[in-house]
Formats: C-alpha cells, sequence, structure tokens
C-alpha cells in the first residue's frame, strides 16, 4: 500500500536560515510525489511536483525539493525562510494501484521566528 | 479564472439537518474529491468519483453522501447521521494521468449550532 510520513509535528527555524520539511514514502511502483501549502484557513495550494526526470525539483515561493530514491525521501526545502512562509505543508504521493486517490501525510507545522 | 469554486465558506447547522456544500470546477478535471479537515489536523478522504455518474467512499464516508450528474459539479451532503460534523471541508479535483496535480479550492468551514 502507498504511504508517506512527515516525522515531524513541527519545525522551527529562524527567519533567514534554510529550512527543511521532511517526507518518506512507500510505493509499488514509480513515486508521483507532491508538495503543498496551507494558511489558515485556506485551502491547499500547489507547491511542487516529483514526476521523474531532476531529483532536485524547483517550485513556487522559492522552495525546492530533493528526491532520494534509496531513502525513499522526497523533502521540502528553501535556502532562506521568511516569517510569511510559516504555514501547515503537507506531503502526497498519487495513488498508482488503478485509483484516483492521492495519499497525504499528517503535515508538519513550519514556524518561521523572526 | 480557471479553478474550484466552493460555496458557502461559512455553514452553520442546526441539528437534525441536512447540509449541502457545493462544488464547481472549470478545470476539466475527470476526478473530484471531498476531504474533511479537523482544526489542526491532516486530510481525510470522504468521497471521491473518477467519472461522471460514479463516486467511491474514502475514509470516513458514513453521514455523508454526494452526486456527480455533471462532469463540473461534486456536492457534498452532511446528514443528520454525521454526529460529528464541524469541521473544515475542502474539494479537490485532478486529470486521470498519475502524474496529474490535485488542485483545491478554499474551503467551507461547517458549524454545528
Amino acid at each position: 500500500a502507498q504511504s508517506v510520513a512527515q516525522p515531524e509535528d513541527q519545525v522551527n527555524v529562524a527567519e533567514g536560515n534554510p529550512l527543511t520539511v521532511k517526507c518518506t514514502y512507500s510505493v509499488s511502483g514509480n513515486p508521483y510525489l507532491f508538495w503543498y501549502v496551507q494558511y489558515p484557513n485556506r485551502g491547499l495550494q500547489f507547491l511542487l511536483k516529483y514526476i521523474t526526470g531532476d531529483n532536485l525539483v524547483k517550485g513556487s515561493y522559492g522552495f525546492e525539493a530533493e528526491f532520494n530514491k534509496s531513502q525513499t525521501s522526497f523533502h521540502l526545502k528553501k535556502p532562506s525562510a521568511l516569517v510569511s512562509d510559516s504555514a501547515l505543508y503537507f506531503c502526497a504521493v498519487r495513488d498508482a494501484s488503478g485509483t484516483y486517490k492521492y495519499i497525504f501525510g499528517t503535515g508538519t507545522r513550519l514556524k518561521v521566528l523572526a | 479564472d480557471g479553478g474550484i469554486t466552493q460555496s458557502p465558506k461559512y455553514l452553520f447547522r442546526k441539528e437534525g439537518q441536512n447540509v449541502t456544500l457545493s462544488c464547481e470546477q472549470n478545470l476539466n478535471h475527470d476526478a473530484m474529491y471531498w476531504y474533511r479537515q479537523d482544526p489542526g489536523q491532516g486530510l481525510r478522504l470522504i468521497y471521491y468519483s473518477q467519472i461522471v455518474n460514479d463516486f467511491q467512499k474514502g475514509d470516513i464516508a458514513e453521514g455523508y453522501s454526494v452526486s456527480r450528474e455533471k462532469k463540473e459539479s461534486f456536492p457534498l451532503t452532511v446528514t443528520s447521521a454525521q454526529k460529528n460534523p464541524t469541521a473544515f471541508y475542502l474539494c479537490a479535483s485532478s486529470g486521470q494521468v498519475l502524474g496529474n496535480t490535485i488542485y483545491f479550492g478554499e474551503g467551507s468551514w461547517l458549524t454545528v449550532v
């Protein structure tokens, strides 16, 4: 069965420092991986995805993610955090078993401290 | 503008009432989804539909019902059988291809009064 894990409920980082939000996955077959951000009382906004190709994926708002097949990880990164990056972040994988389902992680709250 | 429109943004339900949340998309997506999110928590799948006139139960379908009569529309009814309906409800849609992105609406808050 497909699954994703976000091992940290919360990540704190100082403004201007690099940030990493972790995600590991378990899939049968090729992984289709996604990152989303959610601000309070809003829907999820798409940041980036990995389908195939380059292991470093660049996305919106300066975010990037590194796909690591041997470690089954897809960590979200940003070189320099902003206070406005404080939000809830979700990792997701597309179920490749024939359904149209997406499996979401439990979310990681990012707090960027001024 | 292309996207997913959910309405209303805020809805109040009295005990014993059924309420319906609207979701419309103009992205020409085949698949549509309803998720429930409790405060500070993750997403739980209620129902999803891969094609018109077909839908499947997700992880927490009890007390909810849906219909998919048009490709653009996927309304969710929260019935009186759902004993704890207060939550944030998110509608989403995606294409068929495996690499397609799932896109979300802005959500609807349902509160029991």
